[in-house]
């Protein structure tokens, strides 16, 4: 089972940040956080991944927490194309190949209104 | 920017009939995976395969499944008899080696069993 909690849904104005948060208490000290989003029936797309430090791409802005229980994607101006199903997944290194399978859960369904 | 790519983008078959699905994963990339994704629930792991064997797979991944990269570039996931409930939505995914450990997704096969 996904070792994360995400709301179900959440709402956010084109061209304003939308926050999504994600818990993951029982975060274990050589997990990452990885976040993937949905769009429709597509394929799962990777935005960004972090283990404790803050992370930000062209994408996306990635924070954690000091105690790495939570953390929050920021996707800074949203867009009316960021609608999706965004996935907070932890998963250890890739040390182990064998185990590296990506665990989806439910997601958190965000629309971005005009 | 290099992507996984999958054909066909639908297959409609008759129950009882194999099918293949196809995917030429991101050039240079090692490890390779199918999920799944039922109409209306989560995206499920099926398998992952790593220098030409299964390195882990899902209880979903019964006999009826199998996986196989024939040549340098494609890598396939046949189901040799097809059950009403195998319609879903296959991803295929493929990552590379090396510490960022990020897989990356197809657009997916619409499978169709009627």
């Amino acid at each position: 089972d996904a070792k994360t909690t995400q709301p179900t849904s959440m709402d956010c104005a084109e061209g304003r940040a939308a926050n999504l948060p994600c818990n993951h208490s029982t975060i274990s000290g050589n997990e990452y956080v990885y976040w993937y989003r949905q769009i429709h029936s597509q394929g799962p797309q990777y935005i960004i991944h972090g283990l404790k430090n803050n992370e930000t791409n062209e994408m996306a802005s990635l924070i954690i927490t000091e105690d790495r229980k939570s953390s929050t994607l920021i996707l800074p101006h949203a867009t009316l194309r960021d609608t999706a199903v965004y996935y907070c997944i932890v998963r250890g290194t890739q040390a182990s190949y064998n185990t590296d399978k990506l665990i989806f859960g439910t997601g958190t369904r965000l629309q971005v209104f005009p | 920017e290099p992507e996984v790519t999958q054909t066909p983008s639908h297959q409609v078959t008759q129950m009882g009939q194999e099918v293949i699905l196809r995917c030429v994963p991101i050039s240079n990339h090692l490890y390779f995976y199918w999920y799944r994704q039922i109409l209306g629930q989560k995206v499920e792991f099926l398998v992952s395969f790593y220098n030409n064997e299964i390195s882990e797979k899902s209880e979903i991944f019964d006999d009826q499944f199998s996986v196989e990269r024939p040549d340098g570039s494609n890598f396939t996931l046949k189901i040799r008899s097809t059950k009403l409930e195998d319609s879903a939505m296959y991803f295929c995914a493929s990552r590379g080696g090396g510490g960022r450990n990020i897989q990356y997704f197809g657009a997916g096969t619409r499978l169709s069993v009627l």
